[in-house]
């Protein structure tokens, strides 16, 4: 299947700094990536959908300046979390859309558990 | 927006015994994906499953939708089964999945 790698696993940071988090698509070429939070035993939320080359949409109610997305080439989406704070905390994961194959998929990072102290 | 509710929340088997994990949504789907998220939080996509069956191993799934629900099941479970699955659908084109909130199936040694 397809590989998507997802940076770091595991960070953390004070609060007020910002941090970077990658997702690759490694042996295709992912147009559309979506981000997602989960909080500890519950489900994933969808944050923002980002395209390549143009600017993410974001959910209802995820602060765009405090989340930011760039999706600079067809392999790869960033999410910084600017100025973070305890309640930023959690694990956030990446997911690429794949056209391969019959059947349209998407595809998982491992995931990246966010702790600000 | 699309509502998905599974069922049962959590799930104790011993080894060997067999499950059936259901997901009921609310309106028509064009994707809908089973996903066994281990303990250390990776998702495993288990199956793409919009309609009819299908079947990996000792896992399977069956979708019905024209009654808006699907099932997995899995037999012989093993310990390595344990973890969460979650059911996530998409009522759109732009696969922007709305997640269940998951069963959580231990299984014993």
């Amino acid at each position: 299947g397809a590989v998507v790698s997802q940076h770091p696993s595991w960070v953390i940071c004070k609060s007020g700094t910002s941090v970077k988090i990658e997702c690759r698509s490694l042996d295709f070429q992912a147009t559309t990536m979506f981000w997602y939070r989960q909080f500890p035993k519950q489900s994933l939320m969808l944050m923002a959908t980002s395209n390549e080359g143009s600017k993410a949409t974001y959910e209802q109610g995820v602060e765009k300046d405090k989340f930011l997305i760039n999706h600079a080439s067809l392999t790869l989406s960033t999410l910084t979390v600017t100025s973070a704070h305890p309640e930023d905390s959690s694990f956030y994961i990446c997911s690429a859309r794949t056209h391969r194959g019959p059947n349209e998929k998407l595809f998982f990072g491992s995931g990246t558990q966010l702790s600000v102290l | 927006g699309i509502q998905v509710e599974q069922s049962p929340p959590d799930l104790i088997l011993q080894e060997g015994a067999n499950s059936t994990l259901r997901c009921n949504f609310s309106d028509s789907v064009n994707n809908l994906q089973w996903f066994h998220q281990n303990p250390w939080g990776q998702l495993i996509n288990l199956f793409y499953i919009p309609s009819g069956t299908k079947q990996n191993g000792r896992l399977s799934a069956t979708t019905v939708a024209t009654e808006r629900y699907s099932l997995l099941y899995i037999s012989s479970s093993q310990t390595t089964d344990s973890g969460v699955y979650f059911c996530a659908v998409d009522g759109g084109s732009n696969y922007k999945l709305t997640f269940g909130k998951g069963t959580l199936l231990t299984v014993n040694p």
